[in-house]
């Protein structure tokens, strides 16, 4: 049972270089969301998406665009890597029921030099 | 908006101790109540949460945390804390109609000692 699947783990990127961080879930769950993970910061919404074809800016989202490609997969893309973005990058689905927790992956960690 | 603090960055406990996390929040309205739990490397795992009915819940692992809204206050609690314990710990409180979107406090780290 796979849950909610991450990709890359790790990665390193130069200032100025892209990426898109792959997220993907077999829960059948229609809401996704990305976060980001600061020491001393918690974690802090960047975008979800409550259905299949929606997206929403959450607390901290510039810098980063999303791609709700179908209802298993939710991509995050950096399109100019800055150092500021160095951080875990964490993916959650969820039923989005009123009583329904989050179910996350077991991160990304991002290195901008 | 809503807000959560959890006062203690770091908790150093001996492994069979009895454990106390505090997570004080701000919300207007009857607020929904998370804490997760993160091992090294690892995503966030739901330990328990509250909604309504009884202010005391229990959750997985042995811990329990109990409402308080005279104090705004939501805290973890375990009897007796064992060494696989040791971990970040995040409370979370999210808004009336959709628990989904949440907002996490800045988390405790346990560290258990043998």
């Amino acid at each position: 049972n796979a849950g909610v699947t991450q990709t890359p783990k790790f990665q390193v990127l130069k200032t100025g270089q892209s990426m898109t961080l792959q997220c993907a879930q077999d829960m059948n769950h229609n809401s996704m969301y990305w976060y980001r993970q600061d020491p001393g910061m918690g974690l802090r919404l960047i975008y979800y998406s409550a259905s299949e074809g929606t997206t929403d800016k959450g607390e901290v989202p510039n810098g980063y665009n999303v791609s709700r490609l179908n209802k298993r997969e939710f991509s995050l893309r950096l399109e100019s890597a800055a150092p500021s973005q160095t951080s875990v990058y964490f993916c959650a689905s969820s039923v989005d029921r009123v009583d329904s927790p989050l179910h996350f992956g077991n991160g990304t960690r991002l290195t901008v030099t | 908006a809503q807000s959560v603090t959890q006062p203690d960055i770091h908790i150093t406990v001996s492994e069979g101790a009895s454990l106390e996390l505090r997570c004080n929040y701000s919300y207007g309205a009857t607020p929904y109540l998370f804490w997760y739990v993160q091992s090294p490397g690892q995503g966030l795992q739901l330990l328990l949460k509250y909604f309504s009915g009884d202010t005391l819940v229990q959750g997985i692992k042995g811990f329990e945390a109990e409402f308080k809204r005279s104090q705004s206050s939501f805290n973890l609690r375990k009897p007796s804390v064992h060494w696989s314990d040791a971990a970040e710990y995040f409370c979370a409180v999210g808004a009336a109609g959709t628990a989904s979107k949440l907002t996490f406090g800045t988390g405790t780290r346990l560290q258990v000692t043998l």
